[in-house]
């Protein structure tokens, strides 16, 4: 089974500074990771994933995440962050043997990007 | 932006009342799944569906039942809600099950008093 951790429940940073969300995971398999963005009242949307290859990823809006397979974790980041990157953040894994029933999420973070 | 629409966006019920919600798409995406986002615990599945009669139980399934008679509906049953079930409960589509994202719809919010 799988499991992922989201370190930080809240994130408040000022806006044009950098950014960074934590997420680790544990599998006994290989996984695939995703991170998903939530802005208030919609639906989540893919902001990036790793399949495989570059453990750097690029996502939208300016968002990578770098994978870390000794440490298995997936952290976000941003250099500089706007206000309407206020959202909720989800960490997201699944087994690479496994369709999209497997995809577990984590906690979230909830970035706050104040003026 | 996927079509996916879910219906009632907001509703409160009672205790012990049954309880409906719809999810409905227009990409003829054969999967679709259910899920309930409580704090503290992100998104959870409920149930999925891989093709018109075809559902299976996610890891949150007790109290709730699916169904979909056709491609484009999916639709999720309380059969006798209960408190614990306030929730937002958000449906997703993809077209694989393995590969390709997974869009969502922008919630539905159940309060049950």
């Amino acid at each position: 089974a799988q499991s992922v951790t989201q370190l930080d429940s809240q994130v408040p940073v000022f806006e044009e500074a950098p950014v960074e969300l934590r997420c680790n995971y544990s599998s006994s398999v290989s996984v695939y990771l995703f991170w998903y963005v939530q802005y208030p009242n919609q639906g989540l949307q893919l902001l990036l994933k790793y399949l495989s290859g570059s453990t750097l990823v690029k996502g939208i809006n300016g968002f990578e995440a770098e994978f870390n397979k000794s440490q298995t974790s997936f952290h976000l980041r941003k250099p500089s962050v706007h206000i309407s990157d206020t959202a909720e953040y989800f960490c997201a894994v699944r087994p690479l043997s496994g369709g999209y029933n497997k995809l577990i999420f984590g906690a979230g973070t909830r970035l706050a990007v104040h003026p | 932006d996927a079509g996916i629409t879910q219906s009632p966006r907001h509703k409160v019920t009672e205790t012990g009342t049954p309880v409906t919600l719809r999810c409905h798409q227009t990409e003829n995406h054969r999967y679709m799944y259910w899920y309930r986002q409580d704090p503290g615990h992100g998104l959870r599945l409920i149930h999925y569906s891989y093709g018109v009669k075809d559902t299976d139980k996610g890891e949150v399934s007790d109290g709730y039942s699916v169904s979909r008679s056709k491609t484009e509906d999916f639709l999720l049953t309380l059969e006798s809600a209960t408190s614990s079930q306030t929730s937002v409960y958000f449906c997703a589509i993809g077209e694989r099950s393995v590969t390709g994202e997974l869009f969502f719809g922008e919630g539905s919010r159940l309060t049950v008093l």
